[in-house]
């Protein structure tokens, strides 16, 4: 399995309730971010949370980060049928001005149905 | 700021021929653009990293002579597929980076290829 896998694959629930999602990962990293892709669309950055960090908050979208159990969650509050959409988390890692690559996790498909 | 656009955004071709695909960042110089592959339902996979100037470098697994990528100003990468394949078939995504945000990628809205 690769570096920044998610949990769950596939998430739907209701307009207004709370939607988390999980990203676990292998490797020490330096920051890690979560990323927004509509269907057939390119990626839409959320959020970066930093290695040295344990949560970051951005409107509706909260995001922790437990470096000891190398894992993260993205929670989206009060979610709209907007907020449909695959969400991604990518780690980065080794030095930060020598190529940053992003390893990408496999996603989860979240649905809000109105 | 920072928009990043790719064109064309859909491209049906036949086994056999090339295909080039533009990745531009229209707001800011990008000294570094990346190449992403994503099939169906599936993460994206990055195929190589593109410095401005220099020759690209590539992942594991992916072939640099079939995936020839030029990025020859600080605004415009592009990706040929060449002697495409209907395996080639996939969404690509470009992303690029500015010099002063190193920990940020902005994407293009991707390109779907479809070989028949």
């Amino acid at each position: 399995s690769q570096q920044g896998e998610e949990d769950p694959q596939a998430l739907s629930i209701q307009e207004g309730e709370n939607a988390t999602m999980n990203c676990s990962y292998k490797t020490s990293i330096n920051n890690l971010q979560w990323y927004r892709q509509n269907s057939g669309r390119g990626l839409v950055h959320l959020i970066l949370i930093r290695s040295n960090e344990r949560e970051k908050h951005s409107g509706r979208l909260r995001v922790t980060l437990d470096t000891s159990k190398k894992s993260s969650s993205l929670l989206i509050t009060a979610s709209r049928a907007a907020d449909t959409a695959s969400y991604f988390c990518a780690t980065v890692s080794g030095g930060e001005t020598s190529g940053s690559r992003l390893t990408f996790g496999e996603g989860t498909q979240l649905t809000v149905n109105p | 700021g920072a928009v990043v656009s790719q064109h064309p955004s859909r491209v049906i071709c036949k086994s056999g021929t090339s295909v080039k695909i533009e990745c531009r960042s229209l707001d800011f110089q990008a000294t570094t653009m990346f190449w992403y592959r994503q099939f169906p339902k599936q993460s994206l996979m990055l195929m190589a990293t593109s410095n401005e100037g220099s020759k690209a470098t590539y992942e594991q697994g992916v072939e640099k002579d079939k995936f020839l990528i030029n990025h020859a100003s600080l605004t415009l990468s592009t990706l040929t597929v060449t002697s495409a394949h209907p395996e080639d078939s996939s969404f690509y995504i470009c992303s690029a980076r500015m010099t002063s945000k190193v920990n940020e990628q902005f994407f293009g809205p991707g390109t779907r290829l479809t070989v028949l």
